[in-house]
Parts: C-alpha cells; sequence; structure tokens
C-alpha cells in the first residue's frame, strides 16, 4: 500500500538549532516526494520536490531510496520556518497523480 | 498567471442541510482538480479528483459527492450535512500527468 509516515506531530527548536523532520514512505515503485508547507493563515504551498534538487529557503531533503525516507533538513532553523510541514508522495493507479500527504509535522522555532 | 478559488472561506451549518463549496481555476486550460479534507492530527485525506469535465473519482466512501460542470469549475457538495463533516476543506489543481498541486485557501466548515 502507498503510504507516507511522518512520525513528529511536533517538533520544537530553538532559533538557530538545527532542524530535521522526517518522512518514510511506502511505495512499490519509482516515487516523486514533495514537502508542502503551510504558514499560518497562508495556503499550502509546494516548498520542494526531490527531482529538482534544490535548496529552498535554506532547507534541502535527500531521497534515501533504501531507508524509503525523504527527511527535511535545515542546519540552522528561523522563527519563520514555524509552520506545518507535510510530507507527500505522488502515486499511481485509481488516484492518477493525486497525492498521498503525511498527517504532517508543526514545527516550531522559539528565540 | 494561473490562480485558483474558493469560497466561502469559512460556513456554519446545522446537521441536515445541504452543501455546496465552489472552487474556480484561472490561467491554465484541461486540469486535474481535487478536493481535500484536512483534519487536525490526520493530515489530508483526498476525497474526489477529476481528470475531465463530468469525470469524478472518489476515493473514500462518504457523505459528500462531487461535481465538474465545467473545465475550471469543481463542486463538493452534501444532501444532508453531518457532524463528522465537519472540517478544512481544501481544492486543488495540478498540470496533468505532474505531481506538483496547487492550493486554494480552503474553506472551514464547522457542521452544528
Amino acid at each position: 500500500a502507498q503510504r507516507v509516515t511522518q512520525p513528529e506531530k511536533l517538533l520544537s527548536v530553538f532559533k538557530g538549532a538545527p532542524v530535521e523532520l522526517k518522512c518514510n514512505y511506502s511505495y512499490s515503485g519509482s516515487p516523486e516526494l514533495f514537502w508542502y508547507v503551510q504558514y499560518s493563515r497562508q495556503r499550502l504551498q509546494l516548498l520542494l520536490r526531490h527531482i529538482s534538487r534544490e535548496s529552498i529557503k535554506g532547507f534541502t531533503a535527500d531521497l534515501n531510496k533504501g531507508e524509503t525516507s525523504f527527511h527535511l533538513k535545515k542546519p540552522f532553523a528561523q522563527e519563520e520556518d514555524s509552520a506545518m510541514y507535510y510530507c507527500a508522495l505522488s502515486g499511481t493507479g485509481q488516484a492518477g497523480t493525486a497525492l498521498i500527504f503525511g498527517k504532517g509535522t508543526t514545527l516550531s522555532v522559539s528565540s | 498567471s494561473q490562480t485558483i478559488h474558493q469560497w466561502p472561506a469559512t460556513l456554519v451549518q446545522p446537521v441536515g442541510s445541504p452543501l455546496s463549496l465552489e472552487c474556480t481555476v484561472e490561467g491554465t486550460s484541461n486540469p486535474n482538480l481535487y478536493w481535500y479534507r484536512q483534519a487536525a492530527g490526520r493530515g489530508l485525506q483526498l476525497l474526489f479528483y477529476s481528470v475531465g469535465i463530468g469525470q469524478i473519482s472518489s476515493e473514500v466512501p462518504q457523505n459528500l459527492s462531487a461535481s465538474r460542470p465545467q473545465d475550471r469549475q469543481f463542486i463538493l457538495s452534501s444532501k444532508k450535512l453531518l457532524l463528522s463533516d465537519s472540517g478544512f476543506y481544501l481544492c486543488a489543481w495540478s498540470v496533468r500527468f505532474t505531481g506538483e498541486q496547487f492550493f486554494g485557501p480552503g474553506t472551514r466548515l464547522t457542521v452544528l
């Protein structure tokens, strides 16, 4: 079954500390993985996707097929990074290109 | 540029009343359209998706239905709302055959 698991509901860190939001997936093919972010009172928006291999707002994520993981990392957290983060998988089959989302992790960065 | 609209932004409805939420997309043609429900602690649940006018696929059995009367219009409906229908409903679109989706601002539905 296709599934995305984000084990942490809440991650609290201090400003300047490293951040790692965990994401594991289950998929029986070649997945496309995404990280979406929802800041307070804003729309859910794409943060990054694994195929682009770019760093957005200091965040990076590497697809590890051996560990079936796509963890989101940032070396130095900022207060403006506080948001809800969703890991998502692009699946196939009945839902076409519909995304399968994890339950989300709330990141709270305090000074 | 492409934009996606949803309305209303918030809605409070009594149990047993009907529901109609509307989503429209501008600036693109033949998009895939999606309805999700976002619940606290449960993430985003895909409810319906559509790859064309009149083509609706349901991901989970429920008290809701969806329709796509026009290429860029997607409607979420219910004949009789249940308490469990309360939640935050998101509409999204994507270019066909790509995984990236673009989300609307959402509708907060409270059923009392």
